[in-house]
């Protein structure tokens, strides 16, 4: 099983600043690592696939980088609904699919 | 615009059987192209991914839960099911449904289930 590592787990942030996230995987998942964004209450929503690729809707502030085993999820320039969970998740073998364990960014 | 909605039993006996169905508009379960998946997050944690199933029949599962978990899938309903045999209080998290591609891009607004006596 492929072990997702997200770091740090709480982010703290100011409103305009940039954040930036890191996930590791404990084996190479090429760029098939897709990133979540979860506000309390709903269900997560897709970001980023292919570990770069803005899903549809996606503001562009949000970007994603990284191959094998380190990726970012980079956002250039915090506003107040982006203050949520961020999980990672490797699509590269499966069973099982496997999720980091989440950053949660919050307002500092 | 797809749509996935999770339904069953919110509270859930210990030792007893967890069920809960996804019903999908908007698009068609019989797709040669995605698998229907079922994720769940304990109150507090992260996300889990408990098996997957494609309209033909054929499902994975999380080994950790492979004895416990059946998914089955009715193309006639456009719904497909989850069962979980033994639960615990550790069964207790918001349980959701999922369209996968490759990732997962559409989700039901998900459903908590509390086991509890």
């Amino acid at each position: 099983e492929i072990v997702m590592t997200q770091s740090p787990v709480t982010l703290s942030v100011s409103l305009g600043e940039r954040a930036t996230l890191s996930c590791r995987a404990s084996q190479s998942v090429s760029t098939n690592l897709a990133w979540y964004q979860q506000k309390p209450g709903q269900a997560p929503r897709l970001l980023i696939y292919s570990a770069s690729t803005r899903a549809t809707g996606i503001p562009a502030r949000f970007s994603g980088s990284g191959s094998g085993t380190e990726f970012t999820l980079t956002i250039s320039s915090l506003q107040s609904e982006d203050f949520a969970v961020y999980y990672c998740q490797q699509y590269n073998n499966w069973p099982p699919r496997t999720f980091g364990q989440g950053t949660k960014v919050e307002i500092k | 615009q797809l749509q996935l909605q999770e339904s069953g039993p919110g509270l859930v006996k210990p030792s007893e059987t967890l069920s809960l169905n996804c019903t999908v508009s908007g698009g068609s379960i019989s797709s040669r192209s995605y698998y229907w998946g079922w994720i769940r997050q304990p109150p507090g944690k992260g996300l889990e991914w408990i098996g997957s199933i494609h309209y033909s029949g054929t499902t994975y599962y999380k080994p950790s839960l492979k004895s416990r978990v059946t998914l089955s899938v009715d193309p006639s309903k456009n719904q497909f099911s989850l069962k979980l045999t033994s639960v615990t209080a550790a069964d207790t998290a918001v349980y959701y449904c999922a369209r996968q591609g490759d990732v997962w891009g559409y989700w039901g607004q998900g459903t908590l289930v509390t086991v509890s006596s």
